[in-house]
């Protein structure tokens, strides 16, 4: 079955940085792209950050656009974001997720979600 | 950006009872080549990750219960819970996919009356 286990999180100081991972399993990851989505306490969800299948092209939301990195290795099955200079404002539970779309794009969505990893940037 | 705005922020239903949640787009999310309208449904219960309920804006994902329905076309979309369950109270996400971001409305919390 598909998993996406996260690893990584954890408080961390304005300022300084943090790399998130997310391991897959269950499934061609390459075929896939693949996200970051973060959700502040109690707040609605917000995407971050999109990686190509094949990790060549990425995009960013705005409010992370400079600071944070998406990466993948398909030899790993294993998605990651860096992110640095971190703000009280990126406090939030991070998660992957999976893009469903692939090759015609039949199905689209996040169809699989990591478990979320919290990321706490305090002083 | 697309803004994806849900409507009521939040309602109490009873057990049985229809729970109806709205989504407007800021733009229209209808792809006129090929007649599919950019737009995903997600449940998000208390401490778990979303789930994918409907993509295509009607296409069921598989093992969502047939008492979840959905309709609209363009910039008005709507999810039906037809006899709400238990199970179902969760915050319920709309997403666009027509062009990036894909942004998330708000989100709608249903809970039981």
């Amino acid at each position: 079955q598909v998993q996406l286990v996260q690893s990584g999180g954890g408080v961390v100081q304005p300022g300084r940085s943090l790399r998130l991972s997310c391991a897959a399993s269950g499934f061609i990851f390459g075929n896939h792209a693949m996200h970051w989505v973060r959700q502040a306490p109690g707040k609605g969800l917000e995407w971050v950050a999109v990686v190509s299948y094949d990790g060549l092209n990425q995009d960013y939301a705005d409010s992370v656009k400079g600071r944070f990195t998406v990466s993948r290795d398909n030899s790993k099955n294993t998605l990651y974001v860096q992110m640095n200079r971190l703000k009280t404002e990126d406090t939030a539970v991070y998660f992957c997720a999976r893009d469903a779309c692939t090759f015609g794009c039949a199905k689209e969505g996040f169809d699989h979600w990591g478990q979320g990893t919290l990321v706490t940037v305090s002083s | 950006d697309i803004v994806m705005t849900q409507s009521p922020d939040s309602l109490s239903v009873s057990l049985g009872e229809r729970a109806t949640i709205n989504c407007k787009s800021s733009e229209n999310i209808l792809y006129s080549s090929n007649n599919k309208n950019y737009l995903a449904w997600y449940q998000q219960k208390p401490g778990q990750p979303p789930k994918l309920l409907f993509y295509w804006a009607s296409t069921r994902e598989s093992g969502v219960p047939d008492r979840f329905s959905v309709s609209g076309s363009g910039t008005d979309f709507t999810l039906t819970i037809s006899s709400l369950q238990a199970e179902d109270v969760a915050v319920y996400y709309c997403q666009q996919y027509f062009r990036p971001p894909r942004t998330f409305g708000q989100g709608t919390k249903v809970e039981i009356k």
